[in-house]
């Protein structure tokens, strides 16, 4: 089993619309966890952590549930340039952060 | 401007030929890592660092060396030995390993030719 697993999308979704997507990870002890965004042939930057209390930052909301590892994150109200690659980011151990391969969303006018 | 640097941005290569890839950051942070993205793939990793004269190796280490003589840098040589070395080559930083978010340079894309 993969340490982090997305699912690669694309979500394709007209501007306006809600997307919402998950990552499941694999190390029930991990305790730091991140969304990313990348955007085509650039690096990843952070876009939030979250939160076991869940947390919002303007139009993203991120969940984190650890009963079921797994984290989410939610776009509301969605605009154009919303279109990237969103990473899952999990910490394995102290060191180590595991990236999923990535959701690709895409948003349409 | 604090950051971290990487250069340079796109590099050739020739079969058989050792590359370097430079990074350097002002953030002082303590915990530098290698990481190496293929089309349509996560980001792996290949080296790490928590301080200064000490790395480990990551999941993909084979065929590739690091060296961390200065807090500030964390350059990554691309032997010979790395049969499908053709990658997008991504450094990035932490304050506090894995506990943290990571900070990325712009990334090296490095073409075997």
């Amino acid at each position: 089993r993969k340490e982090v697993e997305q699912d690669p999308g694309p979500f394709n979704v007209p501007e306006g619309a809600t997307v919402a997507f998950n990552c499941t990870y694999s190390n029930s002890a991990s305790q730091s966890f991140f969304w990313y965004r990348q955007d085509c042939r650039k690096e990843p930057k952070l876009l939030m952590s979250v939160y076991s209390s869940g947390n919002e930052d303007g139009r993203f909301t991120a969940q984190l549930n650890r009963a079921s590892q797994y984290i989410s994150l939610l776009i509301r109200d969605s605009k154009l340039s919303d279109s990237a690659t969103y990473l899952c980011v999990v910490n394995q151990r102290d060191y180590k952060l595991s990236f999923g391969a990535g959701t690709t969303v895409t948003v349409r006018a | 401007d604090g950051g971290i640097t990487q250069s340079p941005k796109y590099l050739f290569r020739k079969e058989g030929q050792n590359v370097t890839l430079s990074c350097e950051q002002n953030l002082n942070h303590d915990a530098m890592y290698w990481y190496r993205q293929d089309p349509g793939q996560g980001l792996r990793l290949i080296y790490y660092s928590q301080i200064v004269n000490d790395f480990q190796k990551g999941d993909i280490a084979e065929g590739y060396s690091v060296s961390r003589e200065k807090k500030e840098s964390f350059p990554l040589t691309v032997t010979s030995a790395q049969k499908n070395p053709t990658a997008f080559y991504l450094c990035a930083s932490s304050p506090a390993g894995g506990y943290t978010e990571a900070f990325f340079g712009q990334g090296t894309r490095l073409t075997v030719v």
